[in-house]
């Protein structure tokens, strides 16, 4: 596709439930990585593929967050046990290894945890 | 700790007045620099980025920034404001190990 592709767009979950999130990223792009916005927060950092190596995880917020990243494509976030702060806007974004980095990111998930 | 700030939440500026959004951060070895924005209801695009050399950078729609070592800034400007540059601002920094992070956001009123 032309752009980073994110799916669902929004979802509403009940607290307690699991829940999953796709990024497609750009065809090419060996980077990729996972951004939280909330209100008032900014964007924070949560995770970081580049090809085969092991993610930076650094940024996961506790051990109900994971992300895997298949084939160096699609990536899936998954988040274990909602809980109400969880809510915010997931946004995933690719790039090339090269070029300083610039990110292209997609439109993000919007999750809400009732 | 790495840390990227921009310490206004908010900027007015009258439209055709020059205005700046302001970014400073911390990091160890050299930088890359990005400002990103994000219009209502829309993704975060690109606007301008300083990996190397000039320390003035031009970006999109007139755009630019100085990066500023001694000062370890990097503030966003342009000479003359449009109603349609109202949005919100992030400053992103990414360092050594590839690792990126943004400011919380400046969030840009241009009033006509």
């Amino acid at each position: 596709g032309a752009g980073v592709s994110q799916s669902p767009s929004n979802k509403v979950t009940e607290k307690g439930k699991d829940v999953e999130l796709r990024c497609d990223p750009i065809s090419g792009h060996t980077a990729l990585y996972w951004y939280r916005q909330s209100l008032g927060q900014g964007l924070e950092f949560l995770i970081y593929f580049q090809g085969n190596s092991a993610p930076d995880k650094s940024g996961l917020p506790s051990d109900r967050f994971s992300a895997e990243r298949t084939g160096g494509s699609v990536s899936t976030l998954t988040i274990q046990r909602t809980q109400q702060e969880d809510s915010a806007v997931y946004l995933c974004a690719s790039s090339l290894a090269s070029g300083g980095r610039t990110l292209h990111f997609g439109n993000g998930t919007r999750l809400t945890v009732t | 700790a790495q840390s990227v700030a921009q310490p206004e939440d908010q900027v007015n500026v009258a439209e055709g007045n020059p205005l700046t959004v302001k970014c400073t951060y911390s990091v160890s070895g050299n930088p890359y620099l990005f400002w990103y924005v994000q219009y209502p209801n829309r993704g975060l695009q690109f606007l301008l980025k300083y990996i190397t050399g000039d320390n003035l950078v031009k970006g999109s729609y007139g755009f630019e920034a100085e990066f500023n070592k001694s000062q370890t800034s990097f503030h966003l400007k342009k000479p003359s404001a449009l109603v349609s540059d109202s949005a919100l601002y992030f400053c992103a920094v990414r360092w050594g190990d590839d690792k990126i992070i943004f400011g919380k956001g400046t969030r840009l009123h241009i009033l006509p």
